[in-house]
């Protein structure tokens, strides 16, 4: 089955700076690949996404890009902001996200004011 | 919209018992996906149910069954409950023809 392996782990940046999350998949077949930022105690919620026919997707401050060759994708969020603080998931997917998700293990971001 | 809508929020449970988690998918969404969350990781894929039949099922025990009913809205059930089944169980919905699976706010189960 599918893996996703997301580093680091925590990250901590200056307010302003840029923050950088990045995953690893294995199932040559997940073509959907959608990010989530989960605050405490709050339900995840989708803030971007990629298909797989796409390299580069950007949205405001936040950009995802995706290498099909090398299987990984990265979240690219710039001009951080203290409410960008929350823990972020990468996830992958097969059928363009109609069947299941698989998660990678989450970054902790710490915006330092 | 009301979006993706869970019952009840928290729960405790004692070993052994059973529970019953409800969700109801946001409006115009016919695909309802369940997982697990622990402490401190990524959600866990259970299973997802269309047109009230179980479609998916991640790697989890029999101990673990759902239903979904024809105005959408699905159960997840835990038999037996372990210690280990202590989480957040998040309901997940999408569209048929969608990408995006929208989350609930998540039920906390605490087995003691």
């Amino acid at each position: 089955g599918e893996n996703v392996e997301q580093h680091p782990s925590t990250l901590s940046v200056q307010e302003g700076d840029s923050a950088v999350i990045k995953c690893t998949y294995s199932d040559s077949a997940s073509n959907y690949f959608p990010w989530y930022k989960q605050e405490l105690g709050k339900r995840p919620q989708l803030i971007i996404d990629i298909r797989s026919n796409v390299g580069e997707k950007k949205d405001q401050r936040i950009a995802v890009t995706l290498n099909k060759t090398a299987k990984h994708f990265s979240l690219h969020i710039t001009e951080t902001q203290p409410e960008d603080s929350a823990v972020y998931f990468c996830a992958a997917s097969t059928n363009f996200g109609n069947e299941k998700l698989t998660f990678g293990t989450g970054t902790r971001l710490t915006i330092i004011p | 919209d009301a979006g993706v809508t869970q019952s009840p929020t928290h729960l405790i449970k004692t070993r052994g018992q059973q529970v019953t988690l409800r969700c109801s998918p946001k409006s115009g969404h016919d695909t309802v996906s369940w997982y697990q969350q622990a402490l401190g990781q990524g959600p866990q894929f259970i299973f997802q149910y269309y047109e009230e039949e179980e479609r998916q099922r991640g790697n989890f025990p029999d101990r673990f069954s759902g239903h979904q009913f024809p105005n959408y809205s699905s159960e997840l059930n835990v038999n037996a409950l372990l210690l280990g089944d202590s989480a957040l169980y998040l309901c997940a919905s999408s569209p048929e023809q969608g990408n995006e699976q929208f989350f609930g706010p998540g039920t906390r189960l605490t087995v003691l």
